[in-house]
């Protein structure tokens, strides 16, 4: 079945990066986009970007355009966000979530979610 | 603010129905992009409820339908549960510069 499994929680301090992972198995990696959606503490999902797992091919919110970065590793079967210049705004869980077809659709599985926590 | 607005909170007597709206504009629903439905319990990862507008995934039970019309669509729950006490969200494609993949800001369901 399909598995998306992520890292750990992470604490950084303001104006650090963090990096999330999030390792895909049990279907082709490679034939299905990954999404980053994030959730800050009782607010709403927030879309943050999605990868073309097949290509690399990146295209990204522009609430966050600039400060994120996805990226993938097909032989890991695994995506990779990365945040910079965090603020205590990016107080969030952060979602992996893979898409049901090759474009933009619905996320038909996620991942278990990522704390990370921007803290002085 | 959210792109497609949805109602902070909705409740119902077990057994009841309720309907749960989302509201978009021409740039995401209007413009005919499908509507997708999640459930997403306290302290854990959505779940996907309704794809394509109307479509259930296997093992969703068919208490839960959606519907789409112009600019709006909306998710209904018949026989409420205890068990379907949780946080939904609505999301859509928008071809404004929002970016793209829009959510709504979530609807409580609370079981009376």
């Amino acid at each position: 079945q399909v598995q998306l499994v992520q890292s750990g929680a992470e604490v950084k301090k303001p104006g650090a990066s963090v990096k999330v992972s999030c390792k895909a198995s049990g279907y082709t990696f490679t034939t299905y986009p990954i999404h980053w959606v994030r959730q800050a503490p009782g607010q709403r999902l927030q879309w943050m970007g999605w990868i073309n797992t097949g290509n690399g091919n990146t295209q990204y919110s522009q609430n966050f355009q600039g400060r994120v970065t996805i990226t993938r590793d097909t032989f890991a079967t695994t995506a990779y966000m990365e945040l910079s210049r965090l603020i205590s705004e990016d107080t969030a869980t952060y979602y992996c979530a893979r898409d049901a077809t090759t474009g933009i659709n619905w996320f038909e599985s996620w991942g278990q979610g990522t704390l990370v926590t921007v803290s002085s | 603010q959210s792109v497609l607005t949805q109602p902070p909170s909705v409740s119902g007597a077990p057994g009841q129905r309720v309907t749960i709206s989302c509201t978009g504009s021409s740039s995401n629903i209007g413009a005919g992009y499908d509507v997708h439905w999640y459930q997403q319990l306290p302290g854990t990862a959505p779940k996907l409820l309704i794809y394509g507008n109307s479509n259930r995934p296997s093992g969703v039970p068919d208490r839960l339908s959606g519907s789409r019309s112009a600019t709006s669509a909306s998710l209904a729950i018949t026989g409420l549960q205890a068990e379907d006490e949780a946080d939904y969200y609505c999301q859509s494609y928008d071809s404004s510069l929002s970016g793209f993949v829009v959510f709504g800001g979530g609807t409580k369901v609370t079981v009376l």
